[in-house]
């Protein structure tokens, strides 16, 4: 059974143009994060959220925007995404910061 | 804040041959140590973890050991098999009271039938 969804899988875009990327979970969760991951390199964290408290790593670019309407949904919502960007991005949750994180799928991101 | 370093980037075994994966941590406050398995094209899954009450833990053929004194944690895999060819990531909490993990740079792990 599917636990953490990410839609779509797979996303290809246009220099410039704006995407969103979406992650729900069944696990009811307090913690979701957004990761962006390249080539094998560790996974980077890019914000998260407890509940409805939102935490952004300091050096996430303000091109990168998160919303989390209800427990269950987040959105990563890249506002013009460079070639840069191009990555596998993947959604995670936890019961708190000292608890396994479940992750998605991920989402692979390609700026044309 | 927290910071970790895993070492080798790299590791090549013979397949029954054991490997060990070895991570520092800079917060002596860190209680929480998990290891992420992540194979080519797949999401990073947990595969063990370890609290600073234990020093070891074993599951089948992985086991973790924490060393708290030293600050510093290592993954052991015995009788490795190609199917545990993999990336591993090692991590530790934040120390800034945060939910969120910091990760190792990765172990390539490629074993060799």
């Amino acid at each position: 059974d599917a636990m953490v969804i990410q839609n779509p899988r797979y996303q290809v875009t246009q220099f410039g143009k704006p995407v969103t990327l979406s992650c729900s979970q069944t696990l009811n969760h307090n913690v979701m994060y957004w990761y962006q991951q390249k080539s094998s390199q560790a996974p980077k964290l890019l914000f998260h959220y407890y509940d409805k408290d939102f935490n952004n790593e300091a050096d996430t670019p303000d091109n990168f925007q998160s919303r989390r309407p209800n427990t269950s949904f987040c959105f990563l919502d890249i506002r013009s995404p460079g070639l840069g960007d191009a990555a596998m991005y993947l959604c995670a949750t936890s019961r708190s910061g000292y608890n396994e994180q479940f992750f998605g799928p991920g989402t692979r991101l390609t700026v044309l | 804040g927290e910071n970790v370093e895993q070492h080798p980037s790299t590791l090549s075994v013979q397949e029954g041959d054991s490997a060990v994966i070895k991570c520092t941590y800079s917060d002596s406050a860190s209680n929480y140590f998990p290891w992420y398995k992540q194979e080519l094209g797949k999401r990073p899954q947990l595969i063990i973890d370890i609290r600073s009450n234990v020093g070891e833990k074993k599951d089948q053929r992985i086991a973790v050991t924490l060393n708290k004194t030293a600050k510093h944690f290592s993954l052991h895999i015995t009788e490795t098999q190609p199917e545990d060819s993999a990336v591993y990531f090692c991590a530790a909490p934040f120390s800034g009271g945060y939910n969120k993990l910091i990760f190792g740079a990765g172990t390539r792990l490629a074993v060799h039938p």
